[in-house]
């Protein structure tokens, strides 16, 4: 069974600072791989997915990931926070099995920017 | 704006009570999906319909169900409320069962 573990439920960084979300999977197949993020009362929207191309994955609002298949890590980065960037951000990883598919969400990670 | 619509946005009911949430998936999007949010389960998959026909079940009580109809909008009814299915209920859609998913604004239900 496929799960997902994002360390830390809150982060807080300065406007300019790095961004680092850190996620961790478990899949016993090719895992395919999502960050969406959550502003408040509103819904999920995708920032990028990995789907076994290329490991380093761009994504919007300058956001990217980097699959480590030796560290089962898709990690969330981005060089510098903006004030906008404040919200919460899901890891998740597909189960897809005959065409059938669920997104595994972690607990969330809630972004906090300081000015 | 992911182009997926739900209704209504806020409900607010008794224990005891029925409800019907409603999801319009992207146009041409044959996949919907439901999801409920709360505090303490985090984001819990329901279930999947593909053109019409159940793909998929998750962790969804006996006491819920839901359809796909020949449009291809989706209903989630919910039964017999308890206080504890207070959450947000999450509707997405993806054009096969293969692709990322687009989710709606959401459903907020207080059971009160």
């Amino acid at each position: 069974a496929q799960s997902v573990t994002q360390l830390g439920s809150h982060v807080s960084v300065s406007e300019g600072a790095l961004v680092l979300l850190r996620c961790n999977y478990s899949s016993s197949v090719p895992p395919y791989l999502f960050w969406y993020v959550q502003y408040p009362n509103q819904g999920l929207q995708l920032l990028l997915k990995y789907t076994s191309a290329a490991t380093l994955v761009k994504g919007i609002n300058g956001f990217e990931a980097e699959f480590k298949k030796s560290e089962t890590s898709f990690h969330l980065t981005k060089p510098s926070a903006h004030m906008s960037d404040a919200a919460e951000y899901f890891c998740a990883v597909s189960a897809t099995n005959q065409g059938a598919q669920k997104l595994v969400f972690g607990q969330g990670t809630r972004l906090t920017i300081n000015p | 704006d992911s182009g997926v619509t739900q209704t209504p946005k806020h409900l607010i009911t008794a224990t005891g009570q029925r409800v019907t949430l409603r999801c319009s998936p992207r146009s041409g999007d044959l996949s919907v999906y439901w999801y409920q949010q709360s505090l303490d389960q985090g984001l819990q998959f329901l279930i999947q319909y593909y053109n019409g026909e159940e793909r998929a079940k998750g962790n969804i009580l006996e006491r819920f169900s839901a359809q796909q109809f020949p449009d291809l909008h989706s209903e989630l009814n919910l039964s017999s409320l308890e206080l504890g299915d207070s959450a947000l209920y999450f509707c997405a859609s993806s054009t096969t069962s293969l692709n990322e998913q687009f989710f709606g604004p959401g459903t907020r239900l207080t059971v009160l």
